[in-house]
């Protein structure tokens, strides 16, 4: 059992590119979470999905971050224009049921420079 | 909104010590988690609690959780150096849609 997998681990980009964060659920997970770390703070809540259908987006900023879970393949968190405030650690979580039960990746260290 | 707040921030205690790290939630709260994260990893599950007066112990931690109060305790009990890490407690809510929230996470230094 593979685990939650997040790739890339470590990416940087200039400010002004774009970023693409993927995220493959455990086996028979169905529910996927998107947390995003600052430095020295807790995980802020972004949005969950279930296979092509986002369910709660309360936590994505309202421009440039977009999430997609498709039917085929991992989940997709999209930055567009990236600036510095993006730089963090985003985590990917899974579930089986949508209920408790989280198991995260180990997260996706972006730099924007 | 639901709001989590662990105290203290940072902790730095010596080893053979007792401590308890303490969260505070702001409204009826479904779950309350535990976990662990040391520098640059992932979150590692330590503990679930999923009812009042639930208590839960693995090692040298055990959780417990008061929901009348809002309070759920991390307690440490004879620290080693290997606890050192960062925990978080968080909660969620079924009416959330299952999302956490998290605490701002306890920063442990356990000293030799």
């Amino acid at each position: 059992n593979a685990g939650v997998m997040q790739n890339p681990r470590h990416l940087v980009r200039r400010r002004g590119q774009e970023a693409r964060l993927r995220c493959s659920p455990m086996k028979g997970h169905s529910h996927v979470y998107w947390y995003r770390q600052l430095p020295e703070e807790g995980l802020k809540f972004m949005v969950y999905l279930q296979k092509e259908n986002i369910i709660d987006e309360s936590g994505m900023p309202k421009e440039r971050f977009s999430a997609e879970f498709p039917k085929e393949g991992p989940s997709i968190l999209r930055i567009q224009q990236v600036v510095r405030g993006d730089s963090a650690a985003y985590f990917c979580a899974s579930s089986p049921t949508g209920e408790y039960g989280y198991t995260f990746g180990s997260g996706t260290r972006l730099t924007v420079v | 909104e639901l709001k989590v707040e662990q105290n203290p921030l940072f902790l730095s205690m010596q080893e053979g010590k007792n401590y308890t790290i303490y969260c505070n939630y702001s409204t009826t709260s479904d779950r309350l988690y535990w976990y662990r994260q040391d520098p640059g990893k992932s979150l590692e599950s330590l503990f679930v609690l999923l009812s009042n007066g639930a208590v839960k112990q693995e090692g040298r931690l055990m959780a417990s959780l008061d929901t009348k109060a809002r309070l759920s305790t991390l307690h440490i009990t004879a620290a080693v150096h290997d606890l050192s890490a960062t925990y978080f407690c968080a909660v969620d809510r079924e009416t959330s849609g299952s999302r956490l929230t998290f605490g701002e996470g306890t920063q442990l230094t356990v000293n030799p």
